[in-house]
């Protein structure tokens, strides 16, 4: 299985930083990534496919990028609304794997 | 708009079945893999079935055996089929529609979630 390794597992930001999460595969997948925004009590939501190609409707202040092994998303100026946690998924090859998790808290 | 709604989550004992249910519309649901999550409590997401477009399926290790993804594109609608269930087992399951037909995750699509508690 591949094994989705997150960074940090938790950061506290203020409005307005810059915030980067960082997501290694055990071995390469590619650009077969995901990035996904969670809520308490709220299904996850996609924000990053391929790597670095934004989902429609998501704000241009997500940012994905990496390739192989290492991944990065990148969020350029954080608002009120994102704060969640965040997880990566490599669908490479089964089982789908999930990263674990990152929770974005308010400083 | 694309929807999906899953029903069938409730307590049920140890090593007992349950059938979870996922209607889905707003989109051609013949033509696109839905992946099963769950979500323990207080827990990450973690990948539990794939079922792709020709009828395909896939499993996690923790489940197969037990668990069986079905689908009919008659009604629009996803089944897993759970067998000898674990206390393990209790989370709130999703069904996630695949982004492009032909893929297998990059869900775009997520239902709201239904809670399956096994317990005595």
């Amino acid at each position: 299985d591949i094994q989705m390794t997150q960074s940090p597992s938790s950061v506290s930001a203020s409005v307005g930083d810059r915030v980067t999460i960082t997501c290694r595969a055990s071995q390469g997948i590619s650009s077969s990534l995901a990035w996904y925004q969670q809520k308490p009590g709220k299904a996850p939501k996609l924000l990053i496919y391929a790597a670095s190609n934004l989902q429609s409707g998501v704000p241009s202040r997500f940012s994905g990028s990496g390739s192989g092994t290492d991944f990065t998303l990148t969020i350029s100026s954080l608002q009120p609304e994102d704060f969640a946690t965040y997880y990566c998924e490599q669908s490479k090859r089964f089982p789908l794997t999930f990263g674990g998790g990152t929770k974005v808290e308010i400083k | 708009e694309v929807q999906l709604l899953e029903s069938g989550g409730v307590l049920v004992q140890p090593g007992g079945s349950l059938r979870l249910s996922c209607a889905a519309s707003g989109f051609t649901f013949s033509s696109y893999a839905i992946n099963w999550v769950r979500q323990a409590p207080g827990k990450g997401l973690e990948w539990v079935s794939n079922i792709n477009s020709g009828g395909g399926t896939d499993y996690a290790d923790s489940v197969k055996g037990r668990f069986t993804v079905s689908r009919d594109n008659s009604k629009n609608t996803l089944y897993l089929q759970m067998n000898s269930l674990r206390a393990e087992d209790t989370a709130v399951y999703y069904c996630a529609k695949s982004l492009t037909s032909g893929w297998y995750g990059s869900c775009d699509y997520w239902g709201q979630g239904t809670l399956v508690t096994v317990s005595s």
